[in-house]
């Protein structure tokens, strides 16, 4: 899992908290996104970054926010959990050239009682 | 938009027989092609890409997968199967303006021993 951590791995939080799962990277790479993976839907975007402060916004965004304040972490915040976030939660970064490749984290699973 | 598509929610195959699993695209401009592989509990693996050049690309663990641009697939397959290579398959296809990255729904691959 080519220089990234995710933490926390599990976590079990109520409906209405705010969580915030982190990703962090040693490859120095310029682009790091966070997916999210359900059955039967593959892996959806979430948010991506392409530096630091910069940020945009995947096909499914709503109720999430992000953060990028050094190139080496970037945050996913649930501003208030809702049981439909219960879900696998992937990092992922690349180096942003024409050739490069994507690479993923272990992954985080959070439920939402 | 672009997007891809795994006609296959699963494929089972006998040990030793050829595989393959099927992923068509649809992009504007080049298209830039990848296979992962996810097992169980861990995060997705790269596998292979197509950026430019020959139509066969040979990838890790034996697996190679072939571009055909006038039928817009990018087939994924391995010669003779093995028990291990029981897993999730994803396809996905990078957006090049943004880098963003769209994945299939995966596709279940079973080795029967």
């Amino acid at each position: 899992d080519a220089g990234i951590t995710q933490s926390p791995r599990h976590k079990v939080t109520e409906t209405g908290t705010p969580v915030t799962l982190r990703c962090h990277q040693t490859e120095n790479h310029r682009y790091m996104y966070w997916y999210r993976q359900d059955p039967g839907h593959g892996l959806r975007l979430i948010h991506y970054s392409y530096g630091v402060k910069d940020t945009d916004k995947g096909e499914v965004s709503d109720g999430y926010s992000v953060s990028r304040s050094k190139t080496e972490d970037f945050l996913l915040t649930l501003e208030s959990a809702t049981s439909s976030q219960t879900s696998v939660y992937f990092c992922a970064i690349s180096e942003g050239r024409s050739t490069d490749t994507q690479y993923f984290g272990p992954g985080t699973r959070l439920t939402v009682l | 938009a672009q997007s891809v598509a795994q006609p296959e929610d699963q494929v089972n195959v006998a040990e030793g027989n050829p595989l393959t699993v099927k992923c068509t695209y649809s992009v504007s401009g080049n298209p830039y092609l990848f296979w992962y592989v996810q097992y169980p509990n861990r995060g997705l693996q790269f596998l292979l890409k197509y950026i430019t050049g020959d139509n066969l690309v040979k990838g890790s663990y034996g697996f190679e997968a072939e571009f055909n641009k006038s039928q817009t697939s990018f087939h994924l397959k391995k010669p003779s199967a093995l028990v291990s290579d029981s897993a999730l398959y994803f396809c996905a296809v990078r957006d090049t303006g943004t880098y963003k990255y769209i994945f299939g729904t995966g596709t279940r691959l079973k080795v029967l021993a």
